[in-house]
């Protein structure tokens, strides 16, 4: 089954207004990885998250990892237009070299 | 090349069928994997190589999917008796080593199979 939980499935917003979406893992993560994917496109990274309660910024996206390492999130300050689509989650899991599983996303739409 | 390259872009086939999807990784990446993308879904896994290690194949829905890496490189996913609920995006990508080596996954643009 799905190790990698991202809530919320859809979230609706008002240009100009904040976005966060939230991912929870079964296990304990090396490292969590976001996507973003644009309708019609294909995934594309955004970020890696590596050490216990780390925090990384790019311009209006905040991305933190739990202190616990099962957890993570995205926040986008200010949403635009340009900021539609699909955010994702991944993580490691089984194997040594680790296979890459993805949560189900969070559908971000932008209302101008 | 540049990036991933997966071939066909579209597929249409009749239920019953076998389609054969491609995909060419980046050169030197050692991990490939295979997604599904059913329409407004998210990526459902299906298989993953690495290196010279045996697949993960835990993914693969039933046994009418399989896939194979030649050479350490070009990877061919099939599905026999093409069913209507196969009908989805296959999404391949591929990175320098396995998700626990700390390298980003590259997709290709994926390819569109419906079966009717």
């Amino acid at each position: 089954g799905q190790q990698v939980m991202q809530i919320p499935q859809y979230q609706h917003v008002q240009e100009g207004e904040d976005f966060t979406t939230y991912c929870n893992s079964s296990t304990t993560l090396s490292n969590i990885q976001w996507y973003k994917q644009r309708p019609g496109g294909h995934p594309v990274f955004l970020i890696q998250l590596v050490k216990s309660g780390e925090v990384k910024k790019q311009k209006r996206l905040t991305f933190q990892f739990g202190e616990a390492k099962k957890n993570s999130s995205l926040h986008i300050t200010a949403t635009q237009t340009t900021d539609v689509g699909t955010y994702f989650c991944a993580g490691p899991y089984g194997g040594s070299q680790g296979n890459l599983i993805f949560g189900k996303g969070t559908k971000l739409s932008v209302k101008p | 090349g540049a990036g991933v390259s997966q071939s066909p872009s579209n597929k249409v086939t009749e239920k019953g069928k076998d389609v054969e999807l491609r995909c060419d990784p980046i050169s030197g990446h050692t991990a490939l994997y295979w997604y599904r993308q059913s329409l407004g879904q998210g990526l459902e896994f299906l298989i993953y190589f690495q290196g010279n290690s045996a697949p993960d194949k835990s993914g693969l829905p039933s046994d009418r999917f399989s896939a194979e890496r030649t050479g350490g490189s070009v990877s061919t996913l099939t599905i026999q008796r093409t069913q209507q609920e196969d009908s989805a995006v296959y999404l391949c990508a591929s990175s320098l080593r396995g998700a626990r080596g700390y390298t980003e996954a590259f997709f290709g643009q994926g390819t569109r199979l419906t079966v009717v």
